[in-house]
């Protein structure tokens, strides 16, 4: 398998525009996770899901951060309008507990750097 | 709000010698996790601990864990230049959610 997929691998955008981040978990797990990762708050959990339901959203930090997962192979999360301060890297990750031998462990994704200016 | 805090917070070894780091966290776990980050890269799960065991062992890692002073510690024996990374505990509460709670890391440097 080729793990976690995710897309860009690098962002640089201006202020206020959309910004999309990609993300393909691996095959036949149900758990998908979203993480941003910056030197002042380390590592954060933004939102995860199970079986594409987002179960827990509380780590999103504003209205303009939305994240979707229409099927088991893809979710995207999204930041409109962007701001300096969402600059970070951003992680997907995916797990499952029946797959993994009853084991929790996440699989993390390269990352997304993003860059606002 | 970050669970596990781990101590200490950069820690600087000659390959060979063994590393040591540890992770407290605050409320009650299910399981406590060890993962390793090397620059530029994703997260990757080194070594799992259930509450209800004390140690664990892979290849040159050793892990413990101690639920009644809330602290576990990861040991790695014989390092090498290609451990130096950094090191996160990750906390799973007790329920059903999938949710871990990281600490902010700790960074090893492992000197040949």
């Amino acid at each position: 398998d080729a793990g976690v997929i995710q897309s860009p691998r690098h962002e640089v955008t201006e202020m206020g525009q959309e910004v999309t981040l990609r993300c393909k978990p691996i095959s036949g797990h149900d758990y998908l996770f979203w993480y941003r990762q910056t030197m002042m708050r380390g590592l954060e959990l933004l939102i995860y899901f199970n079986n594409n339901v987002p179960i827990d959203d509380s780590g999103m930090p504003e209205d303009r951060f939305s994240a979707k997962m229409p099927n088991a192979s893809f979710s995207t999360l999204k930041i409109q309008p962007s701001e300096p301060r969402d600059s970070a890297v951003y992680f997907c990750a995916s797990s499952s507990y029946r797959l993994a031998g009853g084991s929790y462990e996440q699989y993390f994704g390269p990352g997304t750097r993003l860059t606002v200016t | 709000s970050q669970q596990g805090e781990e101590d200490p917070q950069a820690l600087s070894i000659q390959e060979g010698e063994n590393a040591t780091m540890n992770c407290s966290y605050k409320t009650s776990i299910n399981n406590l996790q060890w993962y390793r980050q090397n620059s530029g890269r994703g997260l990757v799960h080194l070594i799992l601990i259930r509450s209800n065991e004390r140690e664990k062992h892979s290849g040159r890692l050793r892990v413990t864990l101690d639920t009644s002073k809330k602290s576990s510690s990861l040991l790695i024996t014989a390092s090498r230049a290609a451990d130096t990374a950094s090191y996160f505990c990750a906390t799973r509460g007790p329920g059903g959610s999938e949710k871990l709670v990281f600490g902010k890391g700790m960074k090893l440097t492992v000197n040949p």
